[in-house]
């Protein structure tokens, strides 16, 4: 069964600071998508950066980067020049066309951006 | 483009109830797919609604229950409702084919379960 880890409950970070979040995945599959999304306290699920699998550049949204590494099952996310509108909860997920788009989610990670 | 909507924000409801969700999904997708977020934690799957038909479910019971409209509008039902029910219910709007399976979230039911 597909399992998504977050092992970082809470992170802070000072504004214009960079932070990195952890997320590891377990698959059997080949073909698939990592996805971070943010949850701001006003609750709406929003996209922060997608991975297809099959690629090996890393994703880039701006501020926004993610460290991919297939072999590892590894998915991290980078963010640089934090700004207080970061602060939210953020969630790595896994999905796969396999899975019906059943998306898997971690338990998320709080981020803080102290100013 | 007009976002994914859900309704109501906030409910509560006592034990044993039923309780009916709605969500209009986003112009042009075709796929609704309904999570619930415990305090805490990630959404978890319940199940999805594609041309009207139930696509996939998760490890939920029977006497939570969807239907999906022509107009790709969705409701979840959930039966006889127990205190663990109390949580934020997320839908998720998606186009089937796309390539790369990307999921746009309602902004959720809060449900409390007295």
């Amino acid at each position: 069964a597909q399992t998504v880890t977050q092992s970082q409950p809470e992170m802070s970070v000072q504004e214009a600071e960079t932070v990195t979040l952890s997320c590891t995945y377990d698959t059997s599959e080949s073909d698939y998508y990592l996805f971070w999304y943010k949850q701001p306290p006003s609750r709406q699920m929003i996209l922060v950066i997608r991975q297809e699998a099959y690629k090996q550049q890393n994703a880039t949204e701006n501020r926004f980067s993610v460290n991919f590494q297939k072999a590892a099952k590894s998915f991290s996310l980078k963010i640089s020049d934090s700004q207080l509108g970061d602060a939210a909860m953020y969630f790595c997920a896994y999905g796969a066309s396999n899975t019906g788009n059943q998306f898997y989610f971690g338990t998320g990670t709080s981020l803080t951006v102290i100013p | 483009e007009t976002g994914v909507t859900q309704s109501p924000t906030h409910l509560i409801k006592t034990r044993g109830q039923q309780v009916t969700l709605r969500c209009s999904s986003q112009s042009g997708h075709n796929t609704v797919s309904w999570y619930q977020q415990a305090l805490g934690q990630g959404p978890q799957f319940i199940f999805q609604y594609y041309r009207e038909e139930e696509n996939g479910r998760g490890n939920f019971p029977p006497r939570f229950s969807g239907l999906q409209f022509p107009n790709y509008s969705s409701e979840l039902n959930v039966n006889a409702l127990e205190l663990d029910d109390s949580a934020l219910y997320l839908c998720a709007s998606s186009l089937i084919l796309a390539t790369y399976n990307e999921q746009f979230f309602g902004p959720g039911t809060r449900l409390t379960v007295l």
